[in-house]
């Protein structure tokens, strides 16, 4: 089992419809994460962090963490053509040196 | 937000020369910084961990005496792919953990695209 999963996708959604990007992850004592964004050909740029269960709103994006399933979302409202991008789900494994482990990415394509 | 910079952004070398790469946070204090490597159309990844002040951490399969890492400040820290070779033509990409206001969060530069000729 990989340590942290995503759907790869690809997931296409239509211009102003939610977005719904989901990942596990297997180390029960896992206590950060993050969400970044990857447009193609450029380095990621974090969207959100998350350490406690419940949501986390910012603009358009909600990040939703559920400890006990292990399991951390990210939902783009009113989703726009410019949110087309891979989406890496990240998380700082217990007893690790604070490095990030990502997931394989989700590509989504907003269509106009 | 954190800004991070690289430089350069890109540079082409001949194959048996060596490259430095520079990664600053701008705006923050960064006493760990990592650096990872990204080939095309695959997952970004992780070459090394960087503490100010003390030597690298590096994973598995990657070497040390090729690819140095120097983290001298707390804002600067380089990485210097030595005697080049077309294999290691690559996106390097740098990110600098930043702890503010209870967060403890990493915040990636640009990136440098190497390309050895």
């Amino acid at each position: 089992q990989k340590e942290v999963e995503q759907n790869s996708g690809p997931l296409s959604v239509p211009e102003g419809a939610i977005a719904s990007l989901n990942c596990t992850y297997s180390d029960r004592g896992s206590q950060s994460f993050f969400w970044y964004r990857q447009y193609s050909g450029k380095s990621p740029e974090l969207i959100m962090s998350i350490y406690s269960n419940g949501d986390k709103e910012d603009g358009r994006f909600t990040a939703q963490l559920n400890k006990a399933s292990q399991y951390v979302s990210l939902l783009i409202r009113d989703s726009q053509p410019s949110d087309s991008a891979t989406y890496l789900c990240a998380v700082i494994l217990s007893g690790s040196a604070r490095q990030l482990t990502f997931g394989s990415g989700t590509q989504l394509t907003v269509l106009p | 937000g954190a800004v991070v910079s690289q430089h350069p952004s890109r540079v082409i070398c001949k194959s048996g020369t060596s490259v430095k790469i520079e990664c600053r946070s701008l705006d923050f204090q960064a006493t760990t910084m990592f650096w990872y490597r990204q080939f095309p159309k695959q997952s970004l990844m992780l070459m090394a961990t960087s503490n100010e002040g003390s030597k690298a951490t590096y994973e598995q399969g990657v070497e040390k005496d090729k690819f140095l890492i120097n983290h001298a400040s707390l804002t600067l820290s380089t990485l210097t792919v030595t005697s080049a070779h077309p294999e290691d033509s690559s996106f390097y990409i740098c990110s600098a953990r930043r702890l503010a206001g209870g967060l403890d969060e990493q915040y990636f530069g640009p990136g440098t695209r190497l390309t050895v000729t």
